[in-house]
């Protein structure tokens, strides 16, 4: 049981270059989300997912856009990328409770980001 | 909207010492509060939740916290910490009629042999 996969792991980047994160969960969970954290700053949400097909912004979102058209895959994208973006990026997933709110989270190992 | 304080940004303790990371939070309702830990260069790990019934919590690797509604806060304690527990530590909250959590900025916890 892999639970939360993200690739690639390190990626170094250009300004202005586009680039792709693919996080995949094999745990058959309905939420999935995207942070980044940065140091002194904890983990803040760009993006996440409430179910397949739907997507929703976090505190973070600008500069990121996010897909779901699989139930156990996110994938965020970076169409042009600014050095305000290095950072280290991690998924998560987890299954909604009653009510609408999120259990417990699942994290990946993390990607770790640099843009020159 | 919630928020979540942790106010150390830094704790050094020596092994087999007592530790205790504090959180506070600021949620009107009854929030679900959670504790993760970080080692370097890995994901976040589950310490443990509290979403409702008895305030004082058991979790993995020997930790514990205590809700106290009257305080905000969901401290986390250890009664002899081993040189392993050095790591990053983050609160996090979430409530209900929301679909995701908000995590403090983070303690990092050195241990000294």
């Amino acid at each position: 049981n892999a639970g939360v996969t993200q690739t690639p792991k390190f990626r170094v980047l250009k300004t202005g270059q586009s680039m792709t994160l693919l996080c995949a969960q094999d745990m058959n969970h309905e939420y999935m989300y995207w942070y980044r954290q940065d140091p002194g700053m904890g983990l803040r949400l760009i993006h996440y997912s409430v179910g397949e097909g739907t997507t929703a912004k976090g505190e973070v979102p600008d500069g990121y856009n996010v897909s779901r058209l699989k139930k156990q895959n996110f994938l965020l994208g970076l169409e042009s990328a600014a050095p305000s973006q290095t950072s280290v990026y991690f998924c998560a997933s987890s299954v909604p409770l009653q009510g609408r709110r999120t259990g417990e989270l699942f994290f990946g190992e993390g990607s770790r980001l640099t843009v020159l | 909207a919630q928020s979540v304080t942790q106010p150390d940004i830094h704790i050094t303790v020596s092994e087999g010492a007592s530790l205790e990371l504090r959180c506070n939070y600021s949620y009107g309702a009854t929030p679900y509060l959670f504790w993760y830990v970080q080692s370097p260069g890995q994901g976040l790990q589950l310490l443990l939740k509290y979403f409702s019934g008895d305030t004082l919590v058991q979790g993995i690797k020997g930790f514990e916290a205590e809700f106290k509604r009257s305080q905000s806060s969901f401290n986390l304690r250890k009664p002899s910490v081993h040189w392993s527990d050095a790591a990053e530590y983050f609160c996090a909250v979430g409530a209900g009629g929301t679909d995701k959590l908000i995590f403090g900025t983070g303690t990092r916890l050195q241990v000294f042999p």
